[in-house]
């Protein structure tokens, strides 16, 4: 598909597990960005990568959470030893150039136990 | 503190009528706005966007209009139809810094009955 798609789209671990999280942006689009939804709600902003450059992380919750796009497209978030406040919707949007919509994929629902 | 403001959780209307959905910022900053739609279970999807420098703009059945005196803006759907119940994200960004990073409201649940 021409989407952004993200894989897994459901994860449960166990409290202390690393899990890994990717996405696979629209093919050309510069722009990638991360964001948490919890239940209820609106997103809230993880971090921001330009290509391959990691412009903006100050999201981040934790030095627990780490994202990297080392080739400009695909990107994974890695959460080290989870804990249950890590339970929620991990969300991945693109955009072709920084000043355009972005696009999101469907997310990745995480359940810590 | 909520940047992005969406004071209806909630919203029905008859199919046909317009739907009216509201949104109330703080950050003067902001100088892009958009609106997402989102059904159960799947990412956001973009709808329409207004830049500041625009106090309308419209796109079929959706017209965002902007107020920046009030930083106030509405999402209006006319003709509504069953399809569009969904919940309505309002999403704002700056161009300080180093990126467009979204700021979100709680989203408005829109019911459109037949």
């Amino acid at each position: 598909g021409a989407g952004v798609s993200q894989s897994p789209r459901y994860k449960v671990a166990k409290r202390g597990q690393d899990v890994a999280l990717r996405c696979d942006p629209i093919s050309g689009h510069v722009s990638l960005f991360w964001y948490q939804q919890a239940l209820g709600q609106g997103p809230e902003f993880l971090t921001y990568f330009q290509n391959e450059a990691q412009l903006d992380k100050s999201g981040l919750p934790s030095d627990r959470f780490f994202a990297e796009r080392p080739e400009g497209s695909v990107s994974t978030l890695k959460i080290q030893r989870t804990q249950q406040e890590d339970s929620a919707v991990y969300l991945c949007a693109s955009s072709l150039l920084r000043n355009q919509p972005q696009h999101f994929g469907d997310g990745t629902r995480l359940s810590i136990l | 503190d909520q940047q992005v403001k969406q004071n209806s959780p909630s919203l029905s209307v008859q199919e046909g009528r317009i739907s009216i959905l509201n949104c109330d910022y703080t950050n003067s900053m902001f100088d892009y706005f958009l609106w997402y739609k989102k059904y159960p279970a799947e990412g956001p999807t973009f709808l329409i966007s207004i830049s500041s420098i625009k106090d309308k703009n419209e796109d079929g059945r959706f017209t965002v209009f902007l107020n920046k005196s009030a930083k106030h803006l509405s999402l209006h759907i006319v003709p509504s139809q069953p399809g569009d119940s969904a919940v309505y994200f309002c999403a704002a960004s700056s161009n300080a810094g180093n990126n467009r990073k979204l700021i979100w409201g709680l989203g408005t649940s829109l019911a459109v009955n037949p």
